[in-house]
């Protein structure tokens, strides 16, 4: 079965530094690729989605990431965090093959220290 | 206003109680999707539906049920609720479009059920 995987539960870090949360996807042939915030009791919002071309894709709040076909990953980076950055993201793949479901990740707890 | 509005946001239940989570969108939106959120295990999804009359099982749809009689509602029915369905519940609809339609997925708030 098609499986997501974020490495990191929880990541811990100081306003102003780098961001960079790692999602890796099973071999599942064409994807979709997405990564999804929630911030503290509110529901999921997207923050940038990869379909085709450009493998570096931008989002909003200065999120980027970048799709590596050749190593089934999509990795979510921030350059420099900011307080209200505190939430859990998720990545999300839409495998094809496997019709029209999207499968997430476990998700990674970010907290951003002031 | 673009909305997925669920109810109840919160919930408090016995086993083996019949209940419905409602959901509705007011978007027009073809597909519409179940998720169960749950610690470390991120979202999975339940049943999700590309239209009227048509639904399909999720990764997790064991001990539910959906129904979708018209395109704006897609209730989410648990028969005989067990403790183990004790969750963070979302609902989401999309637009299909002639791809898989994923261009943008709207959340509703989310309904938490506890199942003592």
């Amino acid at each position: 079965a098609q499986s997501v995987s974020q490495h990191n539960h929880h990541v811990i870090l100081s306003e102003a530094a780098s961001l960079e949360l790692g999602c890796n996807y099973s071999y599942g042939g064409t994807v979709n690729l997405f990564w999804y915030v929630q911030y503290p009791g509110q529901h999921l919002q997207l923050l940038l989605k990869y379909f085709s071309g450009d493998p570096l894709v931008k989002g909003i709040k200065g999120f980027e990431a970048e799709f590596i076909k050749s190593k089934f990953s999509f990795n979510l980076r921030k350059p420099s965090v900011q307080w209200s950055d505190t939430a859990e993201y998720f990545c999300a793949v839409n495998f094809k093959a496997a019709g029209n479901k999207l499968t997430f990740g476990g998700g990674t707890r970010v907290l951003v220290k002031p | 206003e673009a909305q997925v509005t669920q109810n109840p946001r919160y919930l408090i239940t016995v086993t083996g109680k019949k209940l419905t989570v409602t959901c509705s969108q007011n978007m027009n939106h073809e597909y519409m999707s179940w998720y169960r959120q749950d610690p470390g295990l991120g979202l999975r999804q339940i049943y999700y539906s590309m239209n009227v009359e048509v639904t399909d099982k999720g990764d997790v749809p064991e001990g539910y049920k959906v129904s979708r009689k018209e395109k704006r509602n897609f209730p989410l029915i648990l028969e005989s609720p067990s403790p183990n369905q004790t969750s963070l519940y979302f609902c989401a609809s999309s637009s299909s479009g002639t791809q898989l339609g994923f261009n943008t997925i709207y959340f509703g708030e989310g309904s938490w059920l506890t199942v003592v």
